[in-house]
C-alpha cells in the first residue's frame, strides 16, 4: 500500500532564505507520480509541482523544486527566497500509475516565514 | 473561469439528515475524487472516479455514496449525516496522462457541520 510520511509538523525560516520541506514515501508499484500542494490559512489547495518516477531531472517550478532520491524514496520541496506568502501548510501526495485514480497525501508541515 | 465549483460552501445539518454535495468540473478531466479533511489533519479519500459511469471507494467510504453519470459531474451523497463527517470536503479533479498537468485541480471547499 502506498503511504506518505511527513515528519516535520512546523517548520520556520527567515524570509529570503531557502527551505527544505521532508517528504519520504512507500510504493511497490515502479510507476508513480509524487505532488506537493499548498494550502494557505484561506483553505484552498493549491497544486505546486509534479514529479514522475521516471523522470530523470527533478522537477521545478519558479522558485519551487523537488529533490528527488529515488533509492531513498523521499521527495523533498525546496522552497528558494522565502516570501511572507509562503506561510501555508504544504502536503506531499503521491499517485500509483496501478491506482491512478486516487492519491495519498501525507499529514502535513506548516511552513511559517518570519520577516 | 474554468476549474472545479463544489457547493454548498458552508452546510450544517442536524444528526440524521442526508444532503448532496455537488461538484462540477469543466476542464474535461478523466479523475475526480472526493477527499475530507479534519482539523489540522491531512486529506482522506472517500470515493474516487476514473471516468464517466465508473466508481471506487477511497479510504473512508462508509456512510457516503458517488456517482458519476457525465464526465463533469462527481456530487457526493451524505446518506445519514453524523457529528463523526464533521469535516470539510474537497472535490478535486485531474487528467489521466502523466505529466506537467497531472496534478489536481481542487474546488473551494464545503464545511460541513453536524450537531
Amino acid at each position: 500500500a502506498q503511504k506518505i510520511t511527513q515528519t516535520q509538523p512546523g517548520m520556520f525560516v527567515q524570509e529570503k532564505e531557502a527551505v527544505t520541506l521532508d517528504c519520504t514515501y512507500d510504493t511497490s508499484d515502479p510507476s508513480y507520480g509524487l505532488f506537493w500542494y499548498k494550502q494557505p490559512s484561506s483553505g484552498e489547495m493549491i497544486f505546486l509541482i509534479y514529479q514522475g518516477s521516471y523522470d530523470q531531472q527533478n522537477a521545478t517550478e519558479g522558485r519551487y523544486s523537488l529533490n528527488f532520491q529515488k533509492a531513498r524514496k523521499s521527495a523533498n520541496l525546496v522552497i528558494s527566497a522565502s516570501q511572507l506568502g509562503d506561510s501555508a501548510m504544504y502536503f506531499c501526495a503521491m499517485r500509483e500509475a496501478l491506482n491512478a485514480g486516487k492519491s495519498t497525501f501525507g499529514d502535513g508541515t506548516t511552513l511559517t516565514v518570519k520577516p | 473561469n474554468a476549474g472545479v465549483t463544489q457547493t454548498p460552501k458552508f452546510q450544517v445539518l442536524k444528526t440524521g439528515q442526508s444532503m448532496t454535495l455537488q461538484c462540477a468540473q469543466d476542464m474535461n478531466h478523466e479523475y475526480m475524487s472526493w477527499y475530507r479533511q479534519d482539523p489540522g489533519m491531512g486529506l482522506r479519500l472517500i470515493h474516487y472516479s476514473v471516468g464517466a459511469g465508473i466508481t471506487d471507494q477511497g479510504e473512508v467510504p462508509n456512510g457516503y455514496n458517488v456517482s458519476r453519470s457525465t464526465t463533469e459531474d462527481f456530487p457526493l451523497r451524505l446518506l445519514s449525516a453524523a457529528p463523526s463527517q464533521t469535516s470539510v470536503y474537497f472535490c478535486a479533479s485531474s487528467y489521466r496522462i502523466p505529466g506537467n498537468n497531472y496534478g489536481y485541480t481542487f474546488g473551494s471547499g464545503t464545511r460541513l457541520t453536524v450537531v
